[in-house]
């Protein structure tokens, strides 16, 4: 079964600051990964989706990476403003329907 | 891009009865919706999988007949808590399947549910 990981569970910065987001998944053979933001008691927003074929993607302050062979994904943000504070989620889909999700990274942006 | 909608946004109920969750493609439509549960402080978990016009197909260690799931069209997609319990008080969210060049999943906002 995959397993997903992310760490830090918790990050606060200084507002300006660049910084990354780490997640780790056990079985390469995957569909695509995505991540995503929740915002407290909210549903989630879809930042960035790589496919397996890929290596990375960008949108705007945010660049995605996907190392499929080592099971790692990164989540690049630069100049880190208050209002990118949320809960950021990683989530694999395996060749399968499931999506698997990781348990988040809670980042808080201090102004 | 797509929208999904839930409905209600959150709900209150005594222990004992029912609540009916409703996930709604608002602009597209979807053979197979999904449903996830997500615990405090935890990760969302996939419950079941809906498909219109046929029956849901449940995670293992879900209880088919508690969380009822009914597929009616290809815009919505229902899940009804039955004889709900405070141990079901969550957060539930929906997701739509669109196939384009590649499959993508919408997620709904989410309802919270709390129990009594």
């Amino acid at each position: 079964k995959q397993e997903v990981t992310q760490i830090p569970a918790a990050l606060s910065v200084p507002e300006g600051e660049n910084l990354v987001l780490n997640c780790s998944f056990t079985d390469s053979a995957i569909y695509n990964l995505q991540w995503f933001r929740q915002d407290p008691g909210k549903g989630l927003t879809s930042l960035l989706l790589i496919q397996s074929s890929q290596r990375e993607q960008t949108s705007g302050r945010l660049n995605a990476s996907l190392d499929k062979s080592s099971g790692r994904s990164t989540l690049y943000i630069a100049a880190s403003q208050p209002g990118d504070s949320a809960t950021y989620l990683c989530a694999v889909k395996s060749t399968g329907n499931q999506f698997y999700f990781g348990t988040g990274t809670s980042l808080t942006v201090i102004p | 891009g797509a929208v999904v909608s839930q409905h209600p946004s959150r709900v209150i109920c005594k222990s004992g009865t029912s609540v009916k969750i409703e996930c709604r493609s608002l602009d597209f439509q979807a053979t197979t919706m999904f449903w996830y549960r997500q615990f405090p402080k935890q990760s969302l978990m996939l419950m079941a999988t809906s498909n219109e016009g046929s029956k849901a197909t449940y995670e293992q260690g879900v209880e088919k007949d508690k969380f009822l799931i009914n597929h009616a069209s290809l815009t919505l997609s229902t899940l009804t808590v039955t004889s709900a319990h405070p141990e079901d008080s969550s957060f539930y969210i929906c997701s739509a399947r669109v196939w384009t060049r590649e499959e993508t999943q919408y997620f709904g906002p989410g309802t919270r549910l709390l129990v009594l």
